[in-house]
């Protein structure tokens, strides 16, 4: 067990609808990440928080946002979804940058 | 994209033998991570190495950083059917005003019994 929590577990939806993915990290650490596992595009970065501010972005597509809260667990949101969002999504925190990131069990994403 | 490419991309060994899995990336970097996955489930960390090191231990595990070649292997040894998983070295580095990780495309490790 990491210690970084992600609900929900699994997640189905449809076409064009938008969901959100939760994130709570580990106690203390200050940074959040998050990642997309695909089968074809293997494990990519969407996108990092520290202490409530956005850092760092990577491949993440306009239809996606994210926000990390006061109490510094952040929240994935993903609108207009299609097929092609269906992955597993990952949630990482670290105490810094450059840090050890631990990850989150992940959210199974089906858009049907 | 992915900056690490892993190699093999699969590995079949038998128990008690060591497996040695490779890593290569393309820009400077502050650190590698080492991660495993078994099958669908979440990433468990393993061992980072920074860029000034060029080895570092954790129980049988075995970890060694070029960052001249651009390049870092993974030994397990005295493999274990439970090592049997996927296996990702993950490159940390600057990213805008904060670091990301790049993944490679991982090995899969069968160790059989």
């Amino acid at each position: 067990d990491s210690g970084v929590t992600q609900t929900p577990k699994h997640l189905i939806t449809a076409t064009g609808q938008r969901v959100t993915l939760r994130c709570s990290p580990r106690s203390g650490d200050l940074s959040v990440y998050w990642y997309q596992q695909s089968l074809d595009q293997g494990l990519q970065f969407l996108i990092q928080y520290y202490n409530g501010e956005e850092r760092a972005k990577g491949n993440i597509l306009e239809r996606f946002s994210a926000q990390q809260f006061p109490d510094l667990h952040s929240e994935l949101n993903l609108s207009s979804l299609e097929l092609g969002d269906s992955a597993l999504y990952f949630c990482a925190s670290s105490v810094a940058a450059y840090n050890e990131q631990f990850f989150g069990p992940g959210t199974r994403l089906t858009v049907l | 994209s992915q900056q690490g490419e892993e190699d093999p991309q699969a590995l079949s060994i038998q128990e008690g033998e060591n497996a040695t899995m490779n890593c290569s990336y393309k820009t400077s970097i502050n650190n590698l991570q080492w991660y495993r996955q078994n099958s669908g489930r979440g990433l468990v960390h393993l061992i980072l190495i920074r860029s000034n090191e060029r080895e570092k231990h954790s129980g049988r595990l075995r970890v060694t950083l070029d960052t001249s070649k651009k390049s870092s292997s993974l030994l397990i040894t005295a493999s274990r059917a439970a090592d049997t998983a996927s296996y990702f070295c993950a490159t940390d580095a600057w990213n805008n005003a904060g670091n990301m990780l790049t993944f490679g495309g991982g090995t899969r490790l069968m160790v059989k019994p």
